[in-house]
C-alpha cells in the first residue's frame, strides 16, 4: 500500500515560519490533505487538495504539492504558541485496495 | 458542518465485540460520508473504513474481516462494529465526515468528533 513519509518532529521560534514535509511516491500527482492534532482535542483539517484552507483556518497556513521533490509541504508563517501540535498528512488513493493513508505525523515544538 | 460526538463503553474485554456509535447534529448526514479512524496511544492515526451506502463501503483489509459499519439517518447516528477484539485495538477512536464535494475525490475530513477512548483489557 501507499506509504507518507513525515519527519518525527519539527522546532520553530515564534514568529519564525515551520515546514512540514509530506513525502510519498509520485506524491504530486495526488490531492495531499493535513491535519493539525493537539493532545486531548479531536483532529483539525488546516490544508485540503494541496493547498485550499477551510473557512477559519488563519492564511498562516499554507500548502504545496509540485515540483521535482516527491514531497507535499505544509508552512506555518508567523508560528505562534498555540501552533504547537502533531501534524498529519494524509492522501486517498483510489487505486488500492487500502485507499486511505496518513502519515505518521510530525510534532512541531515552537521554542 | 455538523457536530459529531462518539459513545460507547470504554473497556472491551478481548475477543469480545466493540460497538460504538457517533451521534449527529447540526445537519443532515445525507450530505456527507462517514468515516471511522482510529490513533492508539503514541501512534499515528488509522484508517478502520468508510460508510458510502448500505451495499458501498470501503474498509482497511488489515480490519475488514472484524468491521461492520452502519448509518441510521433517522436517529443521525453513525456505528461501528469490531468484533473479536485484541489489546491491540486500543485506542481512541473518532467519526469523521467528509462532505460531499468539498474535496477532491471526496477523501478529506472536514468534520471530527473529540474521540472515544477503547481498552480491550480482562
Amino acid at each position: 500500500s501507499y506509504v507518507l513519509t513525515q519527519p518525527p518532529s519539527v522546532s520553530v521560534a515564534p514568529g519564525q515560519t515551520a515546514t512540514i514535509a509530506c513525502g510519498g511516491d509520485n506524491i504530486a500527482g495526488k490531492s495531499v490533505h493535513w491535519y493539525q492534532k493537539k493532545p486531548g482535542q479531536a483532529p483539525v483539517l488546516v490544508v485540503y487538495d494541496d493547498s485550499a484552507r477551510p473557512s477559519g483556518i488563519p492564511e498562516r497556513f499554507s500548502g504545496s504539492n509540485s515540483g521535482s521533490a516527491a514531497t507535499a509541504t505544509l508552512t506555518i508563517s508567523r508560528v505562534e504558541a498555540g501552533d504547537e501540535a502533531d501534524y498529519f498528512c494524509q492522501v486517498w488513493d483510489s487505486r488500492s485496495d487500502h485507499p486511505e493513508v496518513f502519515g505518521g505525523g510530525t510534532k512541531l515544538t515552537v521554542l | 458542518q455538523v457536530q459529531l460526538r462518539e459513545s460507547g463503553p470504554g473497556l472491551v474485554k478481548p475477543s469480545e465485540t466493540l460497538s460504538l456509535t457517533c451521534s449527529v447534529s447540526g445537519g443532515s448526514m445525507s450530505r456527507y460520508y462517514w468515516s471511522w479512524i482510529r490513533q492508539p496511544a503514541g501512534k499515528g492515526l488509522e484508517w478502520i473504513g468508510r460508510f458510502y451506502t448500505t451495499e458501498t463501503s470501503s474498509y482497511n483489509p488489515s480490519l475488514k474481516s472484524r468491521v461492520t459499519m452502519s448509518l441510521d439517518t433517522a436517529r443521525q447516528q453513525f456505528s461501528l462494529r469490531l468484533t473479536s477484539v485484541t489489546a491491540a485495538d486500543t485506542a481512541v477512536y473518532y467519526c469523521a465526515s467528509t462532505p460531499k464535494a468539498y474535496c477532491s475525490g471526496d477523501s478529506c475530513y472536514a468534520g471530527w468528533g473529540q474521540g472515544t477512548l477503547v481498552t480491550v483489557s480482562a
